[in-house]
């Protein structure tokens, strides 16, 4: 089972500010076929199912504003959200899916304003 | 726009099996490239994939939860269904039903229902 980690646990960004959440796989999810690393990133506000942010690492998602970032590869990644603004406030997972169909989510990262 | 419905009960008994259903609309469960899958969510805790299903009936569970999950798949209603047994108070949770393939994760979720397990 590929197990994924998350740091830190929690953070409080003023707003404006940028946040910073890092990720780290047991073994590399980057396919040598394609080059591309199966990492995903989702937030999770309060009461809502998940919502797809990053897929293949750094790919955003239709939608997704562009204060959303992800870079990483093998088994080091992370998510910025360069100028946080209030609605950004929710919980943060990564998700690798290089063994599809089976998968496995970080512990998530909580997001706050300072 | 796809969409995904939870449906089951709210309430389960230890000892008895949960058994939810999700229905697909707005796009076909037959679809290529996708499977059909159930994570769950116990409260203030992180998401648990407990296992997921391709339109031709292959099944793919959770190590740590496979004794106890059956999915199955009704392509003529278009909906998919979970069945977990010998229930304890730890699989309380949100379970949401979802669409994920190997392109970009996880890209449908149902909104989810609590099913608590209490006697």
């Amino acid at each position: 089972d590929i197990v994924m980690t998350q740091s830190p646990d929690s953070l409080a960004v003023s707003l404006g500010e940028r946040a910073t959440i890092n990720c780290k796989s047991s073994q590399s999810v980057l396919y040598s076929s394609n080059n591309k690393n199966y990492l995903a990133w989702y937030q999770q506000k309060p009461g809502q199912p998940p919502k797809l942010l990053i897929y293949w690492a750094s790919t955003r998602e239709s939608g997704v504003p562009d204060r959303f970032s992800g870079s990483g590869s093998g088994t080091d990644f992370t998510l910025t959200i360069s100028s946080l603004q209030a609605e950004d406030v929710a919980v943060y997972y990564c998700q690798q899916y290089y063994s599809t169909p089976l998968f496995t989510f970080g512990p998530g990262t909580k997001v706050d304003i300072k | 726009q796809l969409q995904l419905q939870e449906s089951g009960p709210g309430l389960v008994k230890p000892s008895e099996t949960l058994s939810l259903t999700c229905t697909v609309s707005g796009g076909s469960i037959s679809s290529s490239s996708y499977y059909w899958g159930w994570i769950r969510q116990p409260p203030g805790k992180g998401l648990e994939w407990i296992g997921s299903i391709y339109y031709s009936g292959s099944t793919y569970y959770n190590p740590s939860l496979k004794s106890r999950v059956t999915i199955s798949v009704d392509t003529s209603k278009n909906q998919f269904s979970l069945k977990l047994s010998s229930v304890t108070a730890a699989d309380t949770a949100v379970y949401y039903c979802a669409r994920h393939g190997g392109l970009r994760g996880v890209d449908y979720w149902g909104q989810g229902t609590l099913v608590t397990v209490s006697s």
